[in-house]
């Protein structure tokens, strides 16, 4: 069962417009959930976080928002820049769990448009 | 200042071969993991470490083997590989869960 969801495979945006990317959990125990970008031929990178006694987190152009009672989260980029063209994956954790494990979600190929 | 490296980065196998994936990671982190990725699955975990010596089951565990002898590598294995670990393998090491993983460049494996 997949217990963290990014329906949307990919997202076309046009530079300087928000692109938003979201994400679904079905896990009640998460109470962790980061986003990592990965660009071709390279692992990917941490990008932002949000622990589930916020609702809200910023850093620069980048902003998640989670909605724990309809178990989703959402990425915002504005503005949308071409060098943000990627791969975007959604993670989730319980912060009780041994090891620090992360569930990740199918990914989604964000595209911006010059 | 390397973070996580995986070596080989690319390799082919044939079906019935074996091999060992290695990575190794400088930033002192006591936990470690094995991913691979699939087209339209995204990551999912193998196995992982919580320490020196030791190593648990991930998500999808058949068919590889690990070991954490030292606490900078982490040791992935094929003993007898299919076609279905044709893949992309990542390792990711991190200190707790708030501060993200760091990922290894990957190793892009084909087995015939």
């Amino acid at each position: 069962d997949q217990q963290v969801k990014q329906n949307s495979p990919s997202l076309s945006v046009q530079e300087g417009r928000i692109s938003i990317l979201n994400c679904d959990y079905t896990n009640s125990m998460f109470d962790y959930f980061l986003w990592y970008k990965k660009y071709p031929a390279e692992g990917p990178t941490f990008l932002i976080s949000i622990s589930s006694i916020k609702d809200k987190n910023e850093d620069g152009r980048f902003t998640v928002f989670l909605n724990k009672s309809a178990k989703h989260l959402s990425l915002h980029i504005v503005p949308s820049q071409p060098g943000d063209s990627a791969v975007y994956f959604c993670a989730a954790s319980s912060l009780e769990t041994s090891g620090s494990r992360l569930t990740f979600g199918e990914g989604t190929q964000l595209t911006v448009n010059p | 200042n390397a973070g996580v490296t995986q070596t080989p980065k690319f390799r082919v196998l044939k079906t019935g071969q074996s091999m060992t994936l290695l990575c190794a990671q400088d930033m002192n982190h006591e936990y470690m993991y094995w991913y691979r990725q699939d087209p339209g699955m995204g990551l999912r975990l193998i196995h992982y470490s919580v320490g020196e010596g030791t190593t648990a089951k991930g998500e999808v565990p058949d068919g590889y083997n690990v070991s954490r002898l030292k606490k900078q590598n982490f040791l992935l294995g094929l003993e007898s590989a299919a076609p279905s670990q044709t893949s992309v393998y990542f390792c990711a090491s991190t200190r707790d869960t708030a501060g993200g993983y760091t990922f290894g460049s990957g190793t892009r494996l084909t087995v015939v």
